[in-house]
C-alpha cells in the first residue's frame, strides 16, 4: 500500500499568518495517464471533510484562493496564504492513484 | 444541489451484521463511482470500499475484504454497504463519498457487547 506522511502532525498558526503542510508518498503518484491524483481535505470538528483540492493544486468550487497546492512525484504541500478563524480543524492529503486509497495522518491546525 | 444521507448505523456485538445505506438525490447517480470512507473515534480518515458505476467492479481495503460488500441501486438512487463478521476495530463514524468532492453527514457504527 503507499503509505502517506504528512508534517507536522500539528501546526498553531496566528491568525493572517501563512501556514504550509507537507505530504509525502511512499511511491510516485503518477498514473499512467499522466495525471498524478493527490488531493486535500478539509475537516471541522464535528463535520463531514471537505475536498479542497484536487490533483495537486486544483481548487474545488468555493475554495478561497487563499488554499493552494503544489509539488509532484512523491513530495507535495497544501499551503495557506494568511489563515483565518475558519481554517481550524484537520488536514489529510489523499492519494488516489493505486488500490487502496489512502489518507495522510492528519495535520491539526489550531490558533495560536 | 448534491445530498448524500446515510442511515443504518448503530450498535452491534462483535460478529454481527449491519447494512448501510446511502441515500443520493441532485445528480445522477448512475453517473458516478461511490465510495465508503470510516473514520474511527479520534482517528483519521480511511478508504474503505467503491463501486462503479453500474456495479461490475467493486474494491476493498484488506481489512474488510470478505466481510463487507457494497452495492448499489441505481434505479433506486441507493448505495448501500453490508457488514458482516464485525469486530471492534470496525466501529466508526461510515461516509459515503461522490468522487470525494461530496460527502453524507456519516452514519455511526459501534461494535461492541
Amino acid at each position: 500500500d503507499v503509505v502517506m506522511t504528512q508534517s507536522p502532525l500539528s501546526l498553531p498558526v496566528t491568525l493572517g499568518q501563512p501556514a504550509s503542510i507537507s505530504c509525502r508518498s511512499s511511491q510516485s503518484l503518477v498514473y499512467s495517464d499522466g495525471n498524478t491524483y493527490l488531493n486535500w481535505f478539509h475537516q471541522r470538528p464535528g463535520q463531514s471533510p471537505r475536498r479542497l483540492i484536487y490533483k495537486i493544486s486544483n481548487r474545488d468550487s468555493g475554495v478561497p484562493d487563499r488554499f493552494s497546492g503544489s509539488g509532484s512525484g512523491t513530495d507535495f504541500t497544501l499551503k495557506i496564504s494568511r489563515v483565518e478563524a475558519e481554517d481550524v480543524g484537520v488536514y489529510y492529503c489523499m492519494q488516489v492513484t493505486y488500490w487502496p486509497y489512502t489518507f495522510g495522518q492528519g495535520t491539526n491546525l489550531d490558533i495560536k | 444541489e448534491v445530498q448524500l444521507v446515510e442511515s443504518g448505523g448503530g450498535l452491534v456485538q462483535p460478529g454481527g451484521s449491519l447494512r448501510l445505506s446511502c441515500a443520493a438525490s441532485g445528480f445522477t447517480f448512475s453517473n458516478y463511482w461511490m465510495n465508503w470512507v470510516r473514520q474511527a473515534p479520534g482517528k483519521g480518515l480511511e478508504w474503505v470500499a467503491n463501486i462503479k458505476q453500474d456495479g461490475s467492479e467493486t474494491k476493498y481495503v484488506d481489512s474488510v475484504k470478505g466481510r463487507f460488500t457494497v452495492s448499489r441501486d441505481n434505479a433506486n438512487n441507493l448505495l448501500s454497504l453490508q457488514m458482516n463478521s464485525l469486530r471492534a476495530e470496525d466501529t466508526a463514524v461510515y461516509y459515503c463519498a461522490r468522487g470525494y468532492q461530496y460527502w453524507g453527514q456519516g452514519t455511526l457504527v459501534i461494535v461492541s457487547s
